[in-house]
């Protein structure tokens, strides 16, 4: 079974562009996450999306946005990029309350 | 709102030795589930062990085992016979019952095995 797949990998952006990562959750599982990665900041939850809808939200600026497609696959986009927004950015998927989640690989995003 | 709060920033020990990482959480919520990730060098974020806080056992999966004190709001990972390969971040996290597939993590503790 193949697991959360997320791409690109790597990324390096101008400040002030636009970027989209994508998120290919595991066969089955309609619940993507997106989590932010920082040294600073630690870990921390951007949003969650279930059937095409988001149900949660972190706390970060309307910069950051996401979606979900009938298949599930999920992408967020953050425009207008700050240095702030370079960090690791990891997609995880779950069956919705089973109480698991399941990590991609990340994709690390350098601001420059 | 929930907190998770990991008290050791870094530990080391040497191979095939006992090491116990500490977690403590806070919420005033009574169904929720907590669990330890690792993430390698790799960065791939790996589920270690989970345990349901209404399971009054604690959970294992073979060399790792939890010790959950719920009243003290205490989770702590032990990981026995350690392994080279154990070397990694280690996240503690909370996630609520139902409804919520939001992680909140701790700040980590990079943990060294030492050969």
């Amino acid at each position: 079974k193949a697991g959360v797949t997320q791409t690109p990998r790597y990324l390096i952006k101008t400040r002030g562009q636009q970027v989209t990562l994508s998120c290919s959750p595991i066969s089955g599982h309609r619940s993507v996450s997106w989590y932010q990665q920082t040294p600073g900041q630690g870990l921390q939850f951007l949003f969650e999306y279930f059937s095409e809808t988001q149900r949660n939200k972190g706390n970060f600026p309307g910069r950051f946005s996401g979606r979900q497609f009938s298949n599930s696959r999920s992408e967020m986009n953050v425009s207008t990029l700050e240095l702030g927004d370079s960090a690791l950015y990891l997609c995880a998927s779950s069956l919705r309350d089973a109480g698991e989640a399941f990590f991609g690989q990340g994709t690390r995003l350098t601001v420059v | 709102a929930q907190t998770v709060t990991q008290s050791q920033p870094e530990m080391s020990v040497q191979e095939a030795e006992t090491v116990t990482l500490s977690c403590t959480y806070d919420t005033s919520e009574n169904n929720y589930y907590l669990f330890w990730y690792k993430q390698p060098p790799s960065r791939q974020m790996i589920l270690v062990i989970r345990q349901e806080a209404y399971k009054q056992q604690n959970a294992t999966e073979n060399r790792f085992s939890v010790n959950f004190q719920k009243a003290a709001k205490s989770f702590s990972l032990k990981i026995s016979d350690s392994q080279l390969g154990d070397t990694a971040m280690y996240f503690c996290a909370f996630m609520l019952y139902f409804g919520n597939e939001k992680l909140t993590f701790g700040t980590g503790t990079r943990l060294t095995i030492i050969p």
